[in-house]
């Protein structure tokens, strides 16, 4: 079936830094998304992004639907300690479809 | 407040016995869905319902049943047929169509099997 890697799958910041994680994908997608999950918690939605190139920003978060479709990426600028947690790309194979296709996780620890 | 709510949130069970995994939803959504997370692995989808009284199986359905007799409600139940049930079950909800991708979660069930 369909595979999203992700990577990095951890990462070790300074407060303060900025972050990037992205992903790939030998299939092509209708739509992706990032989510984050908080330790013990469900993940919540970040960014949805609908079309080949777009870029979005929310705070500052910033992520970028891949031209080719296959590929998407986060960035997170002057992280801040509740940046912590694991982030996942999710991406769509088709415009409403049920199943969403999920990386591993990056999963983002910052030293104050 | 809207949103999901998952109950029990932790719970311990002995090989060989069914549980059931209570998901409720007042966001008015269509979609719900079950997933589940192990360790170091992305979410795999268990089951989804699109409509009251319909329901698909995802990826990973096998020892798992669900029921969508209610629009707010979609309950999993872990049976004893599920090999390795151990996990983090996460039950979200959606808009559907267009929107499916855009879930909304609860705060997740974490399962032991003693």
């Amino acid at each position: 079936g369909q595979q999203l890697n992700q990577s990095p799958q951890s990462m070790f910041i300074q407060e303060g830094e900025d972050v990037s994680m992205n992903c790939t994908s030998s299939s092509i997608f209708n739509t992706w998304l990032w989510y984050k999950q908080d330790p013990g918690e469900g993940p919540v939605l970040l960014i949805a992004l609908y079309k080949a190139g777009e870029l979005t920003s929310n705070g500052r978060l910033t992520a970028q639907f891949g031209i080719t479709r296959k590929d998407s990426f986060l960035n997170i600028s002057a992280s801040i300690p509740s940046d912590v947690g694991i982030y996942f790309c999710a991406g769509q194979l088709y415009q409403g479809a049920q199943k969403l296709v999920f990386g591993q996780g990056t999963r983002l620890t910052i030293n104050p | 407040d809207g949103g999901i709510t998952q109950s029990p949130k932790y719970l311990f069970r002995k090989e060989g016995q069914n549980v059931t995994l209570s998901c409720e939803q007042n966001l008015n959504h269509d979609a719900m869905y079950w997933y589940r997370q192990d360790p170091g692995q992305g979410l795999r989808l268990i089951y989804y319902s699109q409509i009251v009284n319909d329901f698909q199986k995802g990826d990973i359905a096998e020892g798992y049943s669900v029921s969508r007799e209610k629009k707010e409600s979609f309950p999993l139940t872990v049976t004893s047929a599920q090999k390795n049930p151990t996990a983090f079950y996460l039950c979200a909800s959606s808009w559907g169509s267009s929107l499916a991708g855009e879930l909304f979660f609860g705060e997740g069930s974490r399962l032991t099997v003693l």
